[in-house]
């Protein structure tokens, strides 16, 4: 049973670096084609895709936010770590990790994390 | 990298069926197969419906199905029922990232 779990503050203050755990269990990153995405949801507004981790450490990120993001992995404790750097009000969201499949297709989501930014 | 462009809201009658358009560009939907389709519930997780174009996840109703021509993908649920009120996201694979539609609204009348 595969299951995935975002942890976080809830709150952070404007200039801040957030960073974002997911914990999931079920599979592992040290398989060939697996790969971890983190995707984030403003409330009341759309999906955005963020980065990406894959098996064998290859890393991807949006282009709009690339210069304030870093994604890493610990493959021993099941962990996928996600840093944002100078947070503000705009990036206040609901956080969501998810497997990223061959297919270029998110098949399981974590229940997600509401990040706030506010002073 | 601009979100795929879908319909703001869509609604159907019981055991009608309903088509949400996905409409995209060269450098998504149109060169890529890697079209997915998301159902999300008030304050719930995306759940995967469709994968790569008319792919359906195991568990996933055969009521739904997913369809593609040139730039535009197509989500069809066909016997609409009360549970699948919810939003809708498309989503493409770029080449080295994902961008997703702004949502579909589904109401179930």
């Amino acid at each position: 049973q595969v299951t995935l779990k975002e942890s976080g503050p809830a709150l952070v203050k404007p200039t801040q670096t957030l960073t974002l755990t997911c914990t999931f269990s079920g599979f592992s990153l040290s398989t060939s084609g697996m790969r971890v995405s983190w995707i984030r949801q403003p409330p009341g507004k759309a999906l955005e895709w963020l980065a990406r981790i894959d098996w064998d450490d290859d890393k991807f990120y949006s282009t709009s936010l690339k210069t304030r993001l870093t994604i890493s992995k610990d493959t021993s404790k099941n962990q996928v770590v996600l840093t944002m750097t100078n947070m503000d009000p705009v990036d206040t969201a609901t956080y969501y990790c998810a497997r990223t499949r061959d297919g270029f297709y998110f098949d399981y989501w974590g229940q997600g994390t509401l990040v706030t930014v506010s002073s | 990298q601009s979100a795929l462009t879908q319909p703001a809201s869509v609604s159907g009658s019981p055991g009608q069926s309903i088509t949400i358009s996905c409409t995209g560009t060269s450098s998504d939907v149109d060169t890529y197969n890697y079209v997915s389709w998301y159902q999300q519930h008030p304050g719930k997780a995306p759940k995967l419906m469709i994968y790569e174009v008319s792919h359906r996840p195991s568990g996933v109703s055969n009521r739904f199905s997913g369809s593609k021509s040139g730039n535009t993908a197509s989500l069809t649920i066909s016997g609409l029922q009360a549970e699948d009120e919810a939003d809708y996201y498309c989503s493409s694979y770029t080449g080295s990232s994902w961008v997703f539609g702004g949502g579909t609204k589904l109401t179930v009348l």
